[in-house]
């Protein structure tokens, strides 16, 4: 256990609707990341917070993905219509940006869209 | 092309076997970790190393800015190190993490 949760484990979806994450970091990391894995694949970089801002978002992050940190705690990732190729382990990480910003990773989401 | 590339992509070793998985990036880093992911997806973080050498246990990572290469070694492999091993890049424009597939390493006893 690294001290990131993840809530749910799966989510088994039907195509077109609407699905959210929510990811609680060690409390005292500042930075919050989330990534999408496929089998076989490398996690890829969704989008990141610091405190309460999103920071940077991946190109690849189309209009359907939001996310938010609204009080600089937990964070939550919502898919709006989800597609069949949304289906993928969403995985979130925390950092504290005054250290070495080593990643630590929660057990990730897996979502599988029918 | 993947900024982070490793190799092997699939490596199967004895027991006892001291093993080597590289990798290389393309990208100005500010930082390079390596992770390790066990079936059903949990990643625990093994290394963070910007410059020289780590060691922790019977793990040992070394990376060369210069040549822009980084090597996770595993001395006298175990059954339980059989994993995926992943090498992720931080890039030294932002706080983006670049990662590579990975190299899924199976010991046999």
């Amino acid at each position: 256990d690294t001290g990131v949760s993840q809530d749910p484990r799966h989510k088994i979806t039907k195509r077109g609707q609407n699905v959210t994450f929510r990811c609680d970091p060690i409390s005292e990391h500042n930075r919050l990341y989330w990534y999408r894995q496929t089998l076989g694949q490398g996690p890829e970089f969704l989008t990141y917070f610091q405190n309460e801002a999103q920071l940077e978002k991946s190109r690849l992050l189309s209009d359907r993905f939001s996310a938010e940190r609204p009080k600089g705690s937990f964070s939550t990732l919502e898919i709006q219509r989800t597609e069949q190729g949304d289906s993928a382990m969403y995985l979130c990480a925390s950092s504290f940006s005054g250290g070495a910003n080593e990643q630590f990773f929660g057990p990730g989401t897996r979502l599988t869209v029918l | 092309k993947n900024e982070v590339e490793q190799s092997p992509q699939n490596l199967t070793a004895q027991e006892g076997e001291f093993i080597t998985i590289n990798c290389s990036y393309s990208v100005g880093i500010s930082a390079l970790h390596w992770l390790q992911q066990h079936p059903g997806g949990g990643i625990v973080s093994l290394f963070m190393l910007s410059s020289g050498k780590k060691k922790h246990g019977r793990l040992i990572a070394t990376i060369n800015i210069q040549e822009k290469h980084s090597s996770l070694h595993i001395t006298a492999s175990h059954p339980r190190d059989s994993a995926v091993y992943i090498c992720a890049v931080r890039l030294n424009t932002g706080n983006q993490f670049y990662f590579g597939t990975g190299t899924s390493l199976t010991v046999i006893p």
